[in-house]
């Protein structure tokens, strides 16, 4: 049973642009919210990562937001750079430290000129 | 700090072989983590350890184990290696199961 819904699969978006990636999940015991940067050859990278208590939370570019009544979250990456083309992971977990990561199907974002 | 760091980096196999992979976490991490990852399934929960004991697993057969040291330290084994056994495998540590770090992995190959 998936419990976090990731889209788009895969996203193109030019130099300069806003890119985002949709997260749903259905567990509502999960009370922590981590999105993932994957390079290729490499692990995934703790980017950022939201608690339920707040709709918003930025760093640098990189922005979550957070609606807790719809079950969704998003990530926004602003003035996107050739640099963030990578894979793109949210997760979930619940009962922070007692509970496994939950992870999306990913998405691969591909940065253009 | 040194990150988590993962050996060995590849490996190859045939079916039926066994497998150890081992994972070093962060100083001072007491939780490690497993996860596969595969283009078809995408990251896939093995299994957590925490002061030594399995505090939770995922869906896998029996033949994937793990266990983990006094120093935090992680191994995991698959025995009978399948086909379907190739995949990236990963390492996650954290002080807690909350926030986690992931090594590089160890891409295993079974022929």
């Amino acid at each position: 049973q998936q419990q976090v819904k990731q889209s788009p699969q895969s996203l193109i978006v030019q130099k300069g642009g806003i890119s985002i990636i949709n997260c749903a999940y259905e567990n509502t015991a999960f009370d922590y919210f981590p999105w993932y940067q994957q390079f290729p050859g490499k692990g995934p990278a703790l980017l950022i990562a939201i608690r339920p208590d707040v709709s918003e939370k930025k760093e640098g570019r990189f922005t979550i937001s957070f609606n807790k009544s719809a079950k969704q979250f998003s990530l926004h990456i602003m003035d996107s750079q050739p640099g963030d083309s990578a894979t793109y992971f949210c997760a979930a977990i619940s009962n922070f430290g007692n509970e496994k990561l939950t992870f999306g199907t990913g998405t691969r974002l591909t940065i253009i000129p | 700090k040194a990150g988590v760091t993962q050996t060995p980096r590849y490996l190859i196999k045939t079916r039926g072989q066994q497998v150890t992979l081992s994972c070093s976490p962060i100083s001072g991490h007491r939780s490690v983590s497993w996860y596969q990852q595969t283009p078809g399934q995408g990251l896939q929960f093995l299994f957590e350890y925490f002061s030594e004991t399995q505090r939770n697993k995922g869906n896998f057969p029996g033949r994937f184990s793990g266990r983990q040291f006094s120093n935090s330290r992680s191994e995991m084994n698959v025995s009978t290696l399948e086909l379907g056994d190739s995949a990236l495998y990963l390492c996650a540590s954290s002080y807690n199961g909350g926030e986690q770090f992931f090594g590089p992995g160890t891409r295993l190959t079974v022929l």
